[in-house]
C-alpha cells in the first residue's frame, strides 16, 4: 500500500486544456514536495508546501496543500506540450523514524 | 554547475556479474540516497547516507551495498546482478533528508 496515492496515473489532454492531479494520504505530512521528471532525466523540484491550506503559484501551475496536511493538488492552466512529463509528489510523514516518501506519479501528455 | 553526476548512463550486465554505479555531488550536501524507479512503483529508496562514514538501509536494500568515504561520493554496488535488478537507478543529494532532493540523470541498467 502506497503511503501517497497519486491520481490519475495517466492523463492525456490537448494543448490549452486545464487539468488537476492529486496526491492523497491518510497520514499527516509536515511538508509536501512536487517534482517533474522528463524522459531520460531525473526529477526536478517544482515547489514545496509546508503550511496547511497553503497555495503556491508557479506561472500556470497552482499547488495547494490541504488544510489537514494529508493531501495536495497541482492544477495546470492552459496546458502546453512543454508541460508533458511525470509529476511526482513526495512527503515528509510525521512519524518517528520516517523517510521521505514518493508517490507513484502522474504521467501527463499534452498533445499539440 | 554539475550538481549530481551519475555514471554510467547505460549498462547491460549478465546475471551474476558485479558492478558499481558511481554518484558524485559538488554541492557539499550531507544527505545522499539511491533510488530505483520501476513502472507503476514510483521511486523506492535503496540506501541512504546522512554524512561521510554513515549509511543505512532504505526500503529495498537487498542485493546492494553502499559506502560513503567522502562527502562528495556515494557509490552503489551490485554484488551479484539478478534480472530483478533491471531498473533505472537515481542518486540524489540534499541538505537534509526532508529537504528538496537534487537528482542525477539516472543509470539505466539491464540484467540479462
Amino acid at each position: 500500500t502506497q503511503l501517497l496515492e497519486q491520481s490519475p496515473q495517466f492523463l492525456s489532454i490537448q494543448e490549452g486544456e486545464n487539468l488537476t492531479v492529486y496526491c492523497n494520504s491518510s497520514s499527516v505530512f509536515s511538508s509536501l514536495q512536487w517534482y517533474r521528471q522528463e524522459p531520460g532525466e531525473g526529477p526536478v523540484l517544482l515547489v514545496t508546501v509546508v503550511t496547511g491550506g497553503e497555495v503556491k503559484k508557479l506561472k500556470r501551475l497552482t499547488f495547494q496543500f490541504g488544510d489537514a496536511r494529508k493531501d495536495s493538488s497541482l492544477h495546470i492552466t492552459a496546458a502546453q506540450p512543454g508541460d508533458t512529463g511525470l509529476y511526482l509528489c513526495a512527503g515528509d510523514p510525521q512519524t518517528s523514524g520516517s523517510r521521505l516518501t514518493f508517490g507513484e506519479g502522474t504521467q501527463l501528455t499534452v498533445n499539440p | 554547475n554539475a550538481g549530481v553526476t551519475q555514471t554510467p548512463k547505460f549498462q547491460v550486465l549478465k546475471t551474476g556479474q558485479s558492478m558499481t554505479l558511481q554518484c558524485a555531488q559538488d554541492m557539499n550536501h550531507e544527505y545522499m540516497s539511491w533510488y530505483r524507479q520501476d513502472p507503476g512503483m514510483g521511486l523506492r529508496l535503496i540506501h541512504y547516507s546522512v554524512g561521510a562514514g554513515i549509511t543505512d538501509q532504505g526500503e529495498v536494500p537487498n542485493g546492494y551495498n553502499v559506502s560513503r568515504s567522502t562527502t562528495e561520493d556515494f557509490p552503489l554496488r551490485l554484488l551479484s546482478a539478478a534480472p530483478s535488478q533491471t531498473s533505472v537507478y537515481f542518486c540524489a543529494s540534499s541538505a537534509g533528508q526532508f529537504q528538496p532532493q537534487h537528482f542525477g540523470d539516472g543509470t539505466r541498467l539491464s540484467i540479462l
